[in-house]
């Protein structure tokens, strides 16, 4: 069966290192989605891309993270430098397509703890 | 942005108990999942479900879209089914495309 591959699992740093993050969609989604879940939340939504190309980054905090989906198949989210309030876990998600009837798959996702 | 409300927050059942779980928006969506959050926090997806009634084994999810609101019946509990579960809207404007809201979840734990 077709999933959502996520790599760290589990991620400690101290703060002011960089942290990176990696996900590798369903083989043939185009639409890939980084969010982010602190405990006893749901997740919020930190950037869509479709292809290569950003969607909405409205909610990415823009002066320490980053993310990229250079030839449009994985991608890969980073912080730099982290920060004690940045543990969460980071969840990744794909679709087949970006329209608003698409249905969205997660992968396991990375538990980020900032010591 | 969509509000979107779960109830309850939290829910304990004895094993083999029947349960509903709701989800309540306050404005029209496109899209509806359901998710089940394991101990390990994947999310699962239960239902797409934007409208209607759909039935997956012991789980049914019925979306009533004009009234604004989702419901997922569990019957027969399991312990397996112990987690979070999630309900997900999305909301498509033209100025800034695609708007995606999460709901606060449901805590179910299911004794033996």
């Amino acid at each position: 069966e077709a999933e959502v591959a996520q790599s760290p699992r589990y991620k400690i740093t101290e703060k002011s290192q960089a942290v990176a993050f990696w996900c590798d969609p369903i083989s043939g989604h185009a639409t890939l989605y980084w969010y982010r879940q602190i405990l006893g939340q749901g997740p919020e939504l930190l950037v869509q891309f479709q292809d290569e190309s950003v969607v909405d980054d409205s909610q990415l905090p823009k002066d320490r993270f980053s993310a990229e989906r250079l030839k449009g198949v994985d991608s890969t989210l980073k912080i730099q430098p982290a920060e004690l309030g940045d543990s969460a876990m980071y969840l990744c998600a794909s679709s087949l397509g970006s329209g608003p009837h698409n249905e969205q798959f997660f992968g396991p996702g990375t538990r980020l703890t900032v010591l | 942005g969509i509000q979107v409300e779960q109830s309850p927050p939290d829910l304990i059942l004895q094993e083999g108990a029947n349960s509903t779980l709701r989800c309540n928006f306050s404005d029209s969506v496109n899209n509806l999942q359901w998710f089940h959050q394991n101990p390990w926090g994947q999310l699962i997806n239960l239902f797409y479900i934007p409208s209607g009634t759909k039935q997956n084994g012991r789980l049914s999810a019925t979306t009533v879209a004009t009234e604004r609101y989702s419901l997922l019946y569990i019957s027969s509990s399991q312990t397996t089914d112990s987690g979070v579960y999630f309900c997900a809207v999305v909301s498509f404007w033209q100025n800034t495309g695609n708007q995606f809201y999460f709901g606060t979840g449901t805590s179910l734990t299911v004794i033996p």
